[in-house]
């Protein structure tokens, strides 16, 4: 799987939009970008994946660039509630290949929402 | 829908005992995944598996380390002779279909005195 890079820590402002972003320059055409969090200690949380068109849920949307090099994940409103580790990760994800279908956290992005 | 459950939720066990974590995937997810938190470090892949099967234990220590995922109950993931090296949080996904999105449980926090 390809490598991702992301700012070790960000801060934001409760209630304004948190705009947190990855870079995987190597990645390929059948990897997809995941974006997970960890809340203290806690389980990660999937929030949002893609290809290559942006895509919306009620956490978040995950914007990709066209040539699919670095991507970034906006949480519209944040709250404190909001402050975790985030982790984008590329991930194939073929069907018929059993293989290879594990998770790879790097670092992720420190993010700290202050009131 | 219950989420991923991990029970214990804290395992305490001396040096040479044994400890046994496990995992119900969430209903209708026959995919289990285990991962590895050191302190202070990030999560490891260990193992993957589907009912019955090991799929990939590419991550699991060659010793001592071992998992199974019966057709019926829950996923279990056994650790003979522990030593302190293994205190950490371990913690279990599952996934609906091969390559799909994961869902996490809360983990189990395994210390080694």
């Amino acid at each position: 799987d390809a490598k991702t890079t992301q700012p070790p820590s960000m801060d934001c402002a409760e209630g304004r939009a948190a705009n947190l972003p990855c870079n995987h320059s190597t990645i390929s055409g059948n990897e997809y970008v995941y974006w997970y969090r960890q809340i203290h200690s806690q389980g990660p949380q999937y929030i949002i994946h893609g290809l290559k068109n942006n895509e919306t849920n009620e956490m978040a949307s995950l914007i990709i660039t066209e040539d699919r090099k670095s991507s970034t994940l906006i949480l519209p409103h944040a709250t404190l509630r909001d402050t975790a580790v985030y982790y984008c990760i590329v991930r194939v994800a073929n069907m018929n290949n059993n293989a290879g279908n594990m998770l790879t956290f790097g670092g992720g992005t420190r993010l700290m929402v202050k009131p | 829908n219950a989420g991923v459950m991990q029970n214990p939720r804290h395992l305490v066990r001396r040096r040479g005992q044994e400890a046994r974590l496990r995992c119900s995937p969430m209903k209708g997810h026959s995919h289990v995944y285990w991962y590895r938190q050191l302190p202070e470090e990030g999560l490891k892949f260990m193992v993957y598996l589907q009912k019955e099967n090991i799929i990939d234990e590419s991550g699991m220590p060659k010793e001592r380390f071992s998992a199974e995922f019966p057709k019926e109950g829950p996923s279990i993931l056994r650790i003979q002779q522990v030593v302190r090296g293994d205190s950490a949080a371990y913690f279990c996904a599952s996934s609906p279909r091969t390559g799909g999105e994961q869902y996490f449980g809360p983990g189990t926090r395994l210390t080694v005195t």
